[in-house]
């Protein structure tokens, strides 16, 4: 079945330090890619999404981009901030089922200022 | 503003006892899931809907049940608490009138305890 693996965490940075979250996945078609984000105490909420293969989703400063030859999705961030402290989720929408998403363990984030 | 909210926010419960947790939207959404969010599993579906009177069941239901009566409510209820069943629970919603379907809108959670 369809799944997503991202790397353990947790991550932690010094601000200003550049992140990369790594995300791959195995699903048969083509899917949608997402990453979600949680802040401490809050649900999760969009923070990128791309719907095919070469597109790049971005947002806030953080970009990934759709890999389908090596099936990843990886986060980005050039310059992290102590807000960005967080947890990530990457997550995959089949085309054959679109309203469920399958979801990556997440991957939690330190800055320390 | 349209939202998602669940209430209670923090829970604490008996074995045995039945609960049930409320999750309302006003987004005017068709879709509607429950999660439990537990350290080392990321999220679990348990419960969702795609309308009223539709409810499915998610990989991990045993032990919970939904029901959709209109389109703005989804309670999850736990017939006779566990203490596995101690954990974060999340609701969300997506698919409302010229919305994505796949952009899940969640809640801020319930802490529930079962001791």
């Amino acid at each position: 079945g369809d799944s997503v693996t991202q790397m353990e965490g947790p991550v932690t940075l010094s601000e200003e330090a550049f992140l990369t979250i790594n995300c791959t996945y195995t699903a048969t078609g083509y899917p949608s890619l997402f990453w979600y984000v949680q802040y401490p105490g809050e649900g999760l909420q969009l923070l990128l999404k791309a719907t095919k293969a070469d597109d790049k989703g971005s947002n806030k400063g953080f970009e990934a981009t759709y890999r389908k030859e090596t099936t990843s999705f990886h986060l980005e961030k050039g310059s992290v901030q102590v807000s960005d402290s967080a947890v990530y989720f990457c997550a995959l929408r089949n085309a054959g089922n679109n309203r469920k998403l399958i979801w990556g363990l997440g991957t939690s984030l330190a800055v320390n200022p | 503003d349209a939202e998602i909210t669940q209430s209670p926010r923090h829970k604490i419960t008996e074995t045995g006892r039945q609960v049930t947790l409320a999750c309302h939207q006003t987004w005017n959404h068709n879709n509607m899931f429950w999660y439990r969010q537990d350290l080392g599993h990321g999220l679990r579906l348990i419960h969702y809907s795609y309308g009223v009177q539709d409810t499915n069941k998610g990989e991990v239901s045993d032990g919970y049940s939904v029901s959709r009566s209109n389109t703005e409510d989804l309670p999850l209820t736990l017939e006779s608490a566990a203490s596995s069943q101690t954990s974060v629970y999340f609701c969300a919603s997506s698919g409302g009138p010229g919305q994505a379907s796949y952009e899940q809108y969640f809640g801020p959670g319930t802490r529930l305890t079962v001791t």
